[in-house]
């Protein structure tokens, strides 16, 4: 168990709508990450969130957001779904220097 | 731009031989090195990583990955493969957005013959 706590573990929805994928970070990691893993692309870095703040973005498309609360935990919002979103997202957590730890992930298909 | 490959799709060996998978990355400097392992259903967890100093690193369930820049890969090893290893590895080179943003390779999926 890495500590990293993703919910919910596996989602369906139809194309057009809009789902929140939620991780709760490592006790202590001030980062958080959000990481695409599809057949097609393979894992990619979307963004990241340092101590509520947005620190980097990678391949992010804009119909995704994301956000960190004063708790630390980690929201990632997917509007205007497409059938090409569907895929395994993780999250992961850090604290200042150390490597990240990666959650479950969360399955999203969408029909 | 820093990128990663793994040239292998599939590997098959059998339980008690021996394990390479190849890591080949491309980065302008010395590079933050990771391999992961993906179980079926399971997130990624880290297996080892490589930052810095001795260029052979040990990580958990025995694997260790050996950094060679002339060559510019981190392949990983294991001497004895056992059927619970089966499942698929990444490895990661650190990102141009820097620390902790991966770029991951398209995996490795290893297959543990009895």
């Amino acid at each position: 168990d890495s500590g990293v706590t993703q919910t919910p573990k596996h989602l369906i929805t139809a194309t057009g709508q809009r789902v929140t994928l939620r991780c709760s970070p490592r006790s202590g990691d001030l980062s958080v990450y959000w990481y695409q893993q599809s057949l097609d692309q393979g894992l990619q870095f979307l963004i990241q969130y340092y101590n509520g703040e947005e620190r980097a973005k990678g391949n992010i498309l804009e119909r995704f957001s994301a956000q960190q609360f004063p708790d630390l935990h980690s929201e990632l919002n997917l509007s205007s779904l497409e059938l090409g979103d569907s895929a395994l997202y993780f999250c992961a957590s850090s604290s200042q220097g150390s490597e990240a730890f990666f959650g479950q992930g969360t399955r999203l298909t969408v029909v | 731009a820093q990128s990663v490959t793994q040239p292998d799709i599939h590997i098959t060996v059998s339980e008690g031989a021996s394990l390479e998978l190849r890591c080949n990355y491309s980065y302008g400097a010395t590079p933050y090195l990771f391999w992961y392992v993906q179980s079926p259903g399971q997130g990624l967890q880290l297996l080892l990583k490589y930052f810095s100093g001795d260029t052979l690193v040990q990580g958990i369930k025995g694997f260790e990955a050996e950094f060679k820049r002339s060559q510019s890969s981190f392949n990983l090893r294991k001497p004895s493969v056992h059927w619970s290893d089966a499942a698929e590895y990444f490895c990661a080179v650190e990102g141009p957005l820097g620390f902790q943003k991966l770029v991951f390779g398209t995996g490795t999926r290893l297959l543990v013959s009895p």
